[in-house]
């Protein structure tokens, strides 16, 4: 079976620090991946997907970054972290159109 | 563009109480997904619908895909305190690897 893991599960960084969130799939080969961010009581963002290695597509201009070294392995990044950038992350991954599923998350505040 | 509309944004019920939400679009959607996002954890996927249509339970929870591809509701009998978290209807989009989301409705239990 499928699962998805993301770390850190929850982190607290200065304001101008840089940032990198791990996501990695087990069990399904070359999955869609995708990047939500979630505001406190808010809906899901998509920040980025992709559907191959080396393949990102950013859906909102920002400070942030995405890359997939591997199959199965998308990262999360930024050079300068500014306050805006707190909230929840979630990680899913997808086989074409027909679902995705979501990660656990990873609770990220600047302070 | 494509977009969800989820009514309503947030309910307060009894516990035992049935639920009744709904999700709309003007445009035509092919698939409709219902997650639901406990506090603190990434969503997860409760039912999937392919046909118009189409009417599927998945234990005290229905979903259903209107008749006319750009609507869905989601229905909960019977309501315990674990039903507390928040709904999200999404479909895929036209052409597209991506899903779109609602903004969710929320449900609160109240003791």
């Amino acid at each position: 079976s499928q699962t998805i893991h993301q770390w850190p599960a929850t982190l607290v960084q200065p304001v101008g620090s840089p940032l990198s969130l791990e996501c990695t799939v087990e069990g399904t080969s070359n999955p869609n991946l995708y990047w939500y961010r979630q505001a406190a009581g808010r809906g899901l963002q998509l920040l980025f997907y992709s559907v191959g290695i080396g393949q990102i597509s950013s859906e909102v201009p920002q400070n942030l970054s995405a890359s997939r070294p591997q199959d199965r392995q998308f990262i999360l990044s930024s050079k300068k972290l500014l306050l805006s950038d707190s909230g929840f992350y979630l990680c899913a991954w997808g086989e074409g159109l027909n679902t995705q599923y979501f990660g656990p998350g990873t609770r990220l505040t600047v302070l | 563009g494509q977009q969800l509309n989820q009514s309503p944004q947030s309910m307060f019920i009894q516990e035992g109480e049935d639920v009744s939400m709904n999700c709309t679009s003007s445009s035509i959607f092919n698939t409709w997904l219902w997650y639901k996002q406990d506090p603190g954890e990434g969503p997860v996927l409760l039912i999937a619908l392919y046909k118009a249509g189409e009417l599927t339970s998945n234990g005290r929870l229905t979903a259903q895909f209107g008749i006319t591809r750009k609507d869905s509701f989601l229905n909960i009998s019977a309501s315990i305190p674990s039903d507390v978290g928040i709904y999200f209807c999404a479909g895929p989009k036209n052409r597209d690897d991506k899903i779109i989301f609602g903004k969710g409705t929320r449900l609160h239990i109240l003791p």
